[in-house]
This record gives C-alpha cells, structure tokens and sequence, in this order.
C-alpha cells in the first residue's frame, strides 16, 4: 500500500483556517485520497475524499497537488469540536480489499479557544 | 445515513473470562466488516476482516484463538476475546461499508479493561 506522511500534531486558534498536510509521494494512478477524523474516544469519521481535483463538502475542502504526490485538507474555521486526530488515508477501489483502512500516525489537532 | 453500533461501549471482565463485542450495520446490510483494536495514544491496528457466512481473515500477528469473530448475518458481527489478560485491554472498534464499498462507516467503539 501507497503510504502516506503527516505532521504528529499542529496547533490553531477558534475561528482560524486550518491546514492539514499529507505527503503521498508514492501515490498510484488510481489511488483516491480519503481523509477521516477521530474524536477522543470515538471511532473514526469520514470527512472527505477525492483523486484529481479539489473537493468541497460542508464539514471541509481537500486541495490536491497537482502531481498528486501531496493534498491539504483544510478546515475553513476551526471549532473546538475539529479537535481530534485526522487521518489522510489513500485507497485504490480496484483493489480487493480496498475496504480494509489501514491506518498511519495521524496529525492530532489542537484547538485553543 | 448508514450506522454501525458497537455494543457494549465499556465492559470490564475479570482476568481469565471471556467477553463477546457486538458490531450491527444498522440500516444495510454488510458482507464484509473490519475489527480494528487502539491502545492509548497510538493509531488504529487492523485485527482481522470478517466476513459473512465464512471465516474471518486475520492479520499478521493476531491470534484467530483468543479473538474469535463470527459473523452469522448480513447485518451483525462479533468479536469474542477469549481467556483475557490485563494486556488485552484496549479501544475495540468495528467498521462496515455500505454498497460499493466506497464508504466506510465505524462504530462507536468499545473499551475493554481487564482487571
């Protein structure tokens, strides 16, 4: 599997634009890039996901690199309830066992009011 | 949307007992669902893959014997830890796709602690 690179943690204020790095420099041709957060004490949550182009959905914007090779996940104005920690996770569809979510360190994000 | 319930959310059991963890797909119907286990402070570690009306497929270095899985419908599967030992007590959690398998769905998660 593809793997992919992220910060163990970034820190941002209420209010703010958060962005969220992931370096996938091994990504293949047919590997979408999925994004899910987990709150403390829960179990994972999808947040987004794309391959080409950059996405929009009500809870965040994912910005693909043009070559692939990295994404950002940004959150427009962080709340205390984005703390949590967001996995950038690739899966390609064609694959058997694409379901199966393997998952890498995360980046924790801290929220200060 | 599509739901997956774990049950229970917490459970502590005595060294030596067994305890048996529920995953529902709530409103579809699921073939396949993932056991996925957490210790504090680290990332999620794939158990194994159960699937519907056969046996589950584990990962490298999860024992099949003591984390028994069954998965009897199309809507509920079970994970069983058998003779546990304080070390297995960890964040338990299950996941399921809805059709196509393009999204998945976890559950709440269950904390086992072992005494």
């Amino acid at each position: 599997d593809a793997k992919t690179t992220q910060p163990n943690s970034m820190e941002s204020n209420e209010e703010e634009p958060v962005h969220l790095p992931c370096n996938h420099s091994t990504i293949s041709g047919t590997d979408y890039i999925h994004w899910y957060r987990q709150l403390p004490s829960q179990g994972p949550e999808y947040v987004i996901h794309g391959l080409t182009s950059n996405v929009n959905n009500r809870m965040a914007s994912l910005a693909i690199a043009e070559d692939r090779k990295s994404s950002t996940l940004i959150l427009h104005r962080a709340t205390l309830r984005d703390a949590a920690v967001y996995y950038c996770i690739l899966r390609d569809p064609g694959n058997t066992g694409f379901q199966k979510l393997v998952f890498g360190t995360g980046t924790r994000l801290l929220v200060s009011p | 949307g599509a739901v997956v319930s774990q049950h229970p959310s917490w459970v502590i059991c005595k060294s030596g007992t067994s305890v048996k963890i529920e995953c529902r797909s709530l409103d579809f119907q699921a073939t396949t669902m993932f056991w996925y286990r957490q210790f504090p402070k680290q990332s999620l570690m794939l158990m194994a893959t159960s699937n519907e009306g056969s046996k589950a497929t584990y990962e490298q270095g999860v024992e099949k014997d003591k984390f028994l899985i069954n998965h009897a419908s199309l809507t509920l599967s079970t994970l069983t830890v058998t003779s546990a030992h304080p070390e297995d007590s960890s964040f338990y959690i299950c996941s399921a796709s809805g059709a196509g398998g393009n999204t998945i769905y976890f559950g709440e998660g269950s904390w086992l602690t072992v005494v």
